[in-house]
């Protein structure tokens, strides 16, 4: 059984502050990983991809992967209090045929940022 | 643009009623999916069609029918549903390469879905 964890939080920062969003997974083979931002009452949108080891940059917000560890992060730098919302992590593994196509979410961390 | 639209945005209807969610995109993707959103819960995945070929079935139960007539559409026709139902349906799509790693999925706004 695939699995993705997450701490549920909630998650507080204040405006301005770090915010640091963990995620690991069990299915050693995985192959990308993403980031979600989901608004309340709202659809997820894809924030964040990274596939390789290291660090992504993208504006205000870096992922990272270590596959050793079997860990995804998400750092939210300056964070404002648009970004409360719940971020999903999300997982696949690589597989022939259509379970190439399937990702495994974590549950979702719910974040609030103080002004 | 990363796009994929959904229609109706609020659906409430009984549990004799037949009713058909839709979703297009127009991004050249060749993959689809349709995912089921319970409140505070992850997406659940439900079906996805590959190159308009139903590629993948969750064991979803037969009141809940996909259909893909081309590679930008994507319908779930619904018949018989239980009050359980309710959820946020989503609709997603991506490049579709089945050699590909990658393949974003990009969310549509969904469809609330409300079963009286």
């Amino acid at each position: 059984q695939k699995e993705v964890e997450q701490n549920s939080g909630p998650l507080s920062v204040p405006e301005g502050a770090i915010a640091s969003l963990n995620c690991t997974y069990s299915d050693r083979g995985s192959q990308s990983f993403f980031w979600y931002r989901q608004y309340s009452g709202k659809s997820p949108e894809l924030i964040m991809s990274i596939y390789s080891n290291g660090d992504k940059e993208d504006g205000r917000f870096t992922a990272q992967l270590n596959k050793a560890s079997q860990y995804v992060s998400l750092l939210i730098r300056d964070s404002q209090p648009s970004d409360s919302a719940t971020y999903l992590c999300a997982v696949r593994g690589f597989n022939s045929g259509g379970s190439n196509y399937k990702l495994t979410f974590g549950k979702g961390t719910l974040l609030t940022v103080n002004p | 643009d990363t796009e994929v639209t959904q229609t109706p945005k609020h659906l409430v209807m009984g549990m004799t009623n037949k009713k058909s969610l839709k979703c297009e995109q127009h991004m050249g993707h060749r993959a689809m999916y349709w995912y089921k959103q319970k409140a505070k819960k992850p997406p659940e995945l439900m079906f996805v069609y590959s190159y308009e070929k139903l590629s993948i079935n969750e064991s979803v139960p037969s009141r809940f029918s996909p259909e893909c007539p081309n590679s930008s559409l994507l319908n779930l026709h619904l018949h018989a549903l239980q009050p359980e139902d309710s959820a946020l349906y989503l609709c997603a799509s991506s490049q579709g390469s089945s050699g590909s790693s990658y393949n974003e999925q990009f969310f549509g706004p969904g469809t609330r879905l409300t079963v009286l």
